[in-house]
């Protein structure tokens, strides 16, 4: 079965520094990685997915995350943060022939300081 | 289009008593996926149904839970005599179709079950 490892459970960091979060995930054939972001009592937010092709992926509000297949990775990244970034990220893993069941990992809080 | 809709958003239940959460996929989706984040946890996946049909429902529990699509109306995810470890926010997720290149899952903004 698929698993995903945030190696993080929080990552404290100024603004306007960068910032890693990390994923691992278990090895599979074909896999979807998808990165979610969640505000304080909200929903969840697709911040950017991997399916197949360039292993860069660019997301919304400046995030990107690169797919890396031999280390089993799928970090998030981001060059300058802001204050408004602060929230709780999930990475997820999507087995093609599993459906539309994501997995998750156990999310990273990401809290920004001025 | 209005995005998914969960009602309702917050939820108080004494233990042993039923608890009904609802969700409205957004238009056009025909699949719909239950999840459930516990306090200080990730999302677990629950269960996965397309209209009328339960398509895999290995996340739920044995007992008390149970999930229904109908032809028409909400998705129904449906808790029997709570407990206090029921106790969680439950999220619900449609999309179009089975998750491929062209598509992707829109959240609902949850329910938070809170059992006293």
């Amino acid at each position: 079965a698929q698993s995903v490892t945030q190696l993080d459970s929080q990552v404290p960091v100024f603004e306007e520094a960068p910032v890693e979060l990390r994923c691992n995930y278990s090895s599979s054939v074909s896999v979807y990685l998808f990165w979610y972001v969640q505000y304080p009592n909200q929903g969840l937010q697709l911040l950017l997915k991997y399916l197949s092709g360039s292993t860069l992926v660019k997301g919304i509000n400046g995030f990107e995350a690169e797919f890396n297949k031999s280390q089993t990775s799928f970090h998030l990244r981001k060059p300058s943060v802001h204050i408004s970034d602060t929230a709780e990220y999930f990475c997820a893993v999507s087995d093609g022939n599993q459906g539309g069941k994501l997995i998750f990992g156990q999310g990273t809080e990401l809290s920004v300081k001025p | 289009n209005a995005g998914v809709m969960q009602n309702p958003r917050h939820l108080v239940r004494r233990r042993g008593q039923e608890a009904r959460l609802r969700c409205s996929p957004m238009k056009g989706h025909s699949h719909v996926y239950w999840y459930r984040q516990l306090p200080e946890e990730g999302l677990k996946f629950m269960v996965y149904l397309q209209k009328e049909n339960i398509i895999d429902e290995s996340g739920m529990p044995k007992e008390r839970f149970s999930a229904e699509f109908p032809k028409e109306g909400p998705s129904i995810l449906r808790i029997q005599q709570v407990v206090r470890g029921d106790s969680a926010a439950y999220f619900c997720a449609s999309s179009p179709s089975l998750l491929s290149m062209n598509t992707e899952a829109f959240f609902g903004q949850g329910t938070r079950l809170t059992v006293v």
